[in-house]
């Protein structure tokens, strides 16, 4: 069946520093959606990519899907410690939904 | 709009219980979906629904079970618990898994089992 994978599993950077997921689906993808999950909560939706090639800017947060819609990456700039979660991409397979394992971000103040 | 919304939020099982976990949501969505979560990983699917009547296996449906009499309702019902369904419980659901539709999740239900 479809795997997500998502590297890395974890990341501890610096307030002000850089952050970037990456996520890799074993099939090609109609769609790939990411989510945010902070300590304690539940997921919440933030961005779908359709289109080969994509690319969507949130303020700071920057998504890609790629050319062969397999991949995609968020990248978050100058990260903040409300950046502080796990973020998990999914893309559908038949009538589910299959998500990487996430990456958890943390930030040092 | 309460969006999806599970019951209970807590629950400690001794070994062998069994208990269900109540998810309602009033969003109209067809689909809906349980999954697990377990300390630090990700998400897995326990099961599914496309519609009322309609249920379906996820990737680790062993130990579970789960009705769908009507669109709002999807409980998940845990039998002979064992303490490897110690875990974090998200209901979700949707309109359709197809482009355009996203997946909205409960708060959780966190269960120990002991």
């Amino acid at each position: 069946g479809q795997q997500v994978m998502q590297i890395p599993q974890y990341q501890h950077v610096q307030e002000g520093e850089d952050f970037t997921t990456y996520c890799n689906s074993s099939t090609t993808l109609s769609n790939i959606q990411w989510y945010k999950q902070r300590p304690g909560g539940h997921p919440v939706f933030l961005i779908q990519l359709v289109k080969s090639g994509e690319v969507k800017k949130q303020k700071r947060l920057t998504f890609q899907f790629g050319e062969a819609k397999k991949n995609s990456s968020l990248h978050i700039t100058a990260t903040q410690t409300t950046d502080v979660g796990t973020y998990f991409c999914a893309g559908p397979a038949g009538n589910m939904l299959t998500f990487g394992g996430g990456t958890r971000l943390m930030v040092k103040p | 709009n309460a969006g999806v919304t599970q019951t209970p939020k807590f629950r400690i099982l001794k070994i062998g219980q069994s208990m269900t976990l109540q998810c309602t949501q009033d969003m109209n969505h067809n689909y809906m979906y349980w999954y697990r979560q377990d300390p630090g990983m990700g998400l897995k699917l326990i099961y599914y629904s496309v519609g009322a009547g309609i249920t379906d296996k996820g990737e680790v449906p062993n130990g579970y079970n789960v009705s769908r009499s009507t669109t709002e309702d999807f409980p998940l019902r845990l039998e002979l618990a064992a303490p490897s369904q110690t875990s974090v419980y998200f209901c979700a659901s949707s309109y359709s898994i197809r482009t355009g539709n996203t997946i909205y999740f409960g708060e959780g239900s966190w269960l120990t089992v002991v």
